[in-house]
């Protein structure tokens, strides 16, 4: 069992649109979630993170973790064309050494 | 801006001949990591380097290695290059272990002919 799950998609959404990505993970000392974002041909860039469960906000982007069922989620309000890339999860452990990627779902989001 | 770059860009090598990928950064970051991502895969971590401390992970083939010279550089090498090893390098940099704030660079696209 791989220690991340994400669904690749792809993902296509019309331009305002309400966007749902979403990973689970396996192991429950993991404590640290990341979003990044990739745009093609480019390095990741983190959105965001949050520790243990809960919700945390940054202008349209909602991260939210539930500890309890292993699950972890990145909405998008009023979703742009700029918003198309790959969006990947990770998990932390913050032990310096069990760090994990998603493997990345591709969000097309058309005019 | 303080950023984290790679050069080159696109670097294409011939199966077997070696190949070097370089990473700097502006950050003054401790930490410097190299990861390979495939096509549609999640970057995997290679190894990293805490300070001049280097750490390998356990399934890293040795055909990679490494150098930190100082704070702002750092060298993928590849000795012998396999078709298998196209992908896109990625270099990023943390302030500590925290790696929850990585900040990567744009990449290099190794292809091996």
């Amino acid at each position: 069992q791989k220690e991340v799950e994400q669904d690749p998609g792809p993902l296509s959404v019309p331009e305002g649109a309400i966007v749902s990505l979403n990973c689970t993970y396996s192991n429950s000392a993991f404590q640290y979630f990341m979003w990044y974002r990739q745009y093609s041909r480019k390095g990741p860039e983190l959105l965001m993170y949050t520790y243990s469960s809960g919700n945390k906000e940054d202008g349209r982007f909602t991260a939210q973790v539930d500890k309890s069922s292993k699950y972890i989620s990145l909405f998008i309000r009023d979703s742009q064309p700029s918003d198309s890339a790959t969006y990947l999860c990770a998990i932390d452990s913050n032990t310096g050494n069990q760090f994990y990627f998603g493997t990345g779902t591709s969000l097309t989001v058309i005019p | 801006d303080a950023m984290v770059i790679q050069n080159p860009r696109y670097q294409v090598t011939q199966f077997g001949k070696p190949v070097t990928l370089s990473c700097s950064q502006t950050l003054n970051h401790n930490v410097m990591y190299w990861y390979q991502q495939k096509s549609s895969q999640a970057p995997k971590l290679l190894f990293h380097y805490y300070d001049k401390d280097f750490n390998n992970e356990a399934d890293t083939p040795d055909n990679f290695q490494s150098r930190r010279p100082n704070t702002s550089f750092c060298f993928l090498d590849i000795r012998s290059p396999g078709l298998g090893d196209a992908a896109m390098y990625l270099c990023a940099t943390s302030r500590d272990r925290q790696i929850y704030e990585q900040y990567f660079g744009p990449g290099t696209r190794l292809t091996v002919t």
